[in-house]
Order: structure tokens, then sequence, then C-alpha cells
């Protein structure tokens, strides 16, 4: 069974413009997670989605936005970037909501120059 | 705020145990137990569970106070492939009311395993 994927793996954008990253879960996975990993903050969770609502928010600002595909693929956008969102932006995937186990993706690291 | 304290940093020597000691003082009666971990630039990856039973599997292994206030995460075998930082993290899982699947990732403990 192929993993979690995330697309891209790497990206550089500049101040103020916006990104688009892609996550596509485990197959037959339902429940999307978003978390943003920085040297100083560690891991932070971002959002849940499930059934194509998000069910969770972290404590982002509404910069931070994402939705969910009827195939249960999810992206995640950040508009306006600045530089404090270069990070390592990780999905994870479940069954379900409440699910014991989550995988995780490899990740996209974002550069914001 | 992560509801677990754990040391910063570990080491171990190779094809010993690792014993990786966890406090959650403030543990709910529906809140389980988790063990993740999480090798340089990769995504974290799920270790094991517990709710208040010991629990094993082929990576490790989970132990759990009576009174459910601590746990140590046990690698029988550490190789040099183990080093990295482990997070011990406490959530509301199943079919718990509230369960979610958020995780509050805290610090961790940087394993090294030394040859």
């Amino acid at each position: 069974k192929a993993g979690v994927t995330q697309t891209p793996r790497y990206l550089i954008k500049t101040r103020g413009q916006q990104v688009t990253l892609s996550c596509s879960p485990i197959s037959g996975h339902r429940s999307v997670s978003w978390y943003q990993q920085t040297p100083g903050q560690g891991l932070q969770f971002l959002f849940e989605y499930f059934s194509e609502t998000q069910r969770n928010k972290g404590n982002f600002p509404g910069r931070f936005s994402g939705r969910q595909f009827s195939n249960s693929r999810s992206e995640m956008n950040v508009s306006t970037l600045e530089l404090g969102d270069s990070a390592l932006y990780l999905c994870a995937s479940s069954f379900g909501q409440g699910a014991f186990e989550q995988y995780f993706g490899p990740g996209t690291r974002l550069t914001v120059t | 705020d992560a509801k677990t304290t754990q040391p910063p940093s570990m080491d171990c020597a190779e094809g010993r145990a690792a014993n990786l000691p966890c406090n959650h003082s403030t543990i709910s009666g529906n809140e389980y137990v988790y063990w993740y971990r999480q090798i340089h630039s990769q995504g974290p990856q799920y270790i094991i569970h517990g709710l208040k039973n010991n629990e094993t599997n082929e990576m490790a292994s989970l132990i759990i106070t009576e009174d459910r206030k601590s746990s140590t995460l046990i690698l029988p075998h550490a190789t040099l492939r183990d080093t990295a930082v482990y997070y011990c993290i406490v959530r509301v899982a199943g079919n718990s009311g509230g369960a979610t699947n958020k995780l509050i990732f805290g610090t961790g403990t940087l394993l090294a395993v030394q040859p």
C-alpha cells in the first residue's frame, strides 16, 4: 500500500506570495491533518479534515487555510507569505477521527525569502 | 501546551535496551498514551499506544504505571537507525467522546544510539 505523498517536496517563495501544498492520504483513509514544524516552535497542529469538513483548527492566522476533496486528498494554502512561514509542512492521514494510528508524509520544505 | 514531560536527550549503546521515560501526571481517564518518533528531516512515525495495560509490538514495549501518571517506552535492542527524537503524547482516541486526530507534540527526547 502506498504511503502518504506530499507535493511538492521543496518550494522557494518570496514574501507576499501565496503557496498551495498538496497531500494525498493512504488509500481508504478519510482523515487528513496538517502540521507545521519549525526549529523554534517545533511541531504545531494546523488543522484536521474528515469527510471534506474541517473538524479542528490550530492557533494560526487566517492566512493559513485548507480544504479536503471528495477523494480525501487535501490542500493547504498560505497567503501573503512571511519569512516566519518557512518551515517543514507535514500531513498525516488516518482511517477516521480518533484513529489510533496516524501516518505522516515526508513533508514539504517551504523556504520564504 | 503539551501535557507530557520528557528529558531532552538520552544516550544508549547499540544493542542495549533504550528506556525512554515520560511524565503525564494530568492525564485524563479517557486519554491514551502515544509514542511517535521522528528521524531527522522525515515525518513522524507512529510507534505504539496504550491506555492502562502494558503493550508490546514489533517495534517497542510500552510500560504504563498503575496510576497512569508516567510511562516508559522500551526499545529492546537499540540500533543506530533508532537515533531519533521520540515524542510522548496523550490524547483522546477511539470511540470516546471528544476523540480527535489532533496531536500536541512537546519537545521530545533526542535518543542518540552510540556504536
